[in-house]
């Protein structure tokens, strides 16, 4: 089973402010996929990276992949409340193999 | 969009009973997942299919089993419920590389 680290676990922060999730792993994987969660409801899809080096912008998020596929970060910039949920990574490995999740990063955002 | 449909929002069962989990898409898409979540443990993989009448073993796979007799839809079927499955379900869909659509999970409580 391929591992994803994710971290931190938990992040409070204020408005405004910048913040950085890290995703890591011993593994290579084929694309790196990032959620974003709300409680009761199941993960939404944020971006899909699938080479080394990647980065991608959604507004004030910016995803990067590994030059080495092994891992991935989510910078948010000016944080806002609306931004507050549970964000996932997910690494797909090769063939036919599955898709597998870190624990998650806790993202709160206070007004 | 991508739709992803799972059966049941909230279901409560008796210890002992066989349990069906229904999760349908309308992409004509070859993968689909089922994953258990539980606070602390993560999105935790029982089985996963990438085709019609295939289904492979994930993480946590005793005590589950799966069909998918249609392209569309893939039923988690618990065989005898226990209380250690009492837990948040989520069916999702996609093509690898492109990101994965979630239901918006079923909250399973066995007593």
């Amino acid at each position: 089973t391929q591992l994803l680290e994710q971290s931190p676990q938990f992040l409070s922060i204020q408005e405004g402010e910048n913040l950085t999730v890290y995703c890591n792993s011993s593994s290579v994987f084929s694309s790196l996929q990032w959620y974003r969660q709300e409680p009761g409801e199941g993960p939404v899809l944020l971006v899909t990276v699938v080479t080394g080096g990647e980065v991608k912008k959604l507004k004030r998020l910016t995803f990067q992949f590994g030059d080495a596929r092994k891992d991935s970060s989510l910078h948010i910039t000016a944080a806002q409340p609306g931004d507050t949920g549970l964000y996932l990574c997910a690494g797909e490995g090769s063939g036919y193999s599955t898709l597998t999740f870190g624990k998650g990063t806790m993202l709160l955002v206070s007004p | 969009d991508v739709k992803v449909t799972q059966s049941s929002r909230y279901l409560v069962k008796r210890t002992g009973e066989k349990v069906f989990l229904e999760c349908v898409q309308d992409m004509d898409h070859e993968n689909m997942f089922w994953y258990r979540q539980d606070p602390g443990l993560g999105l935790r993989l029982i089985y996963f299919s990438y085709d019609v009448k295939m289904k492979e073993k994930g993480d946590i796979p005793e005590g589950y089993s799966v069909s998918r007799e249609k392209k569309e839809r893939f039923s988690l079927i618990l065989e005898s419920a226990s209380t250690n499955q009492t837990s948040m379900y989520l069916c999702a869909s996609g093509r690898r590389g492109y990101g994965y659509t979630f239901g918006s999970g079923t909250r399973l409580t066995v007593v």
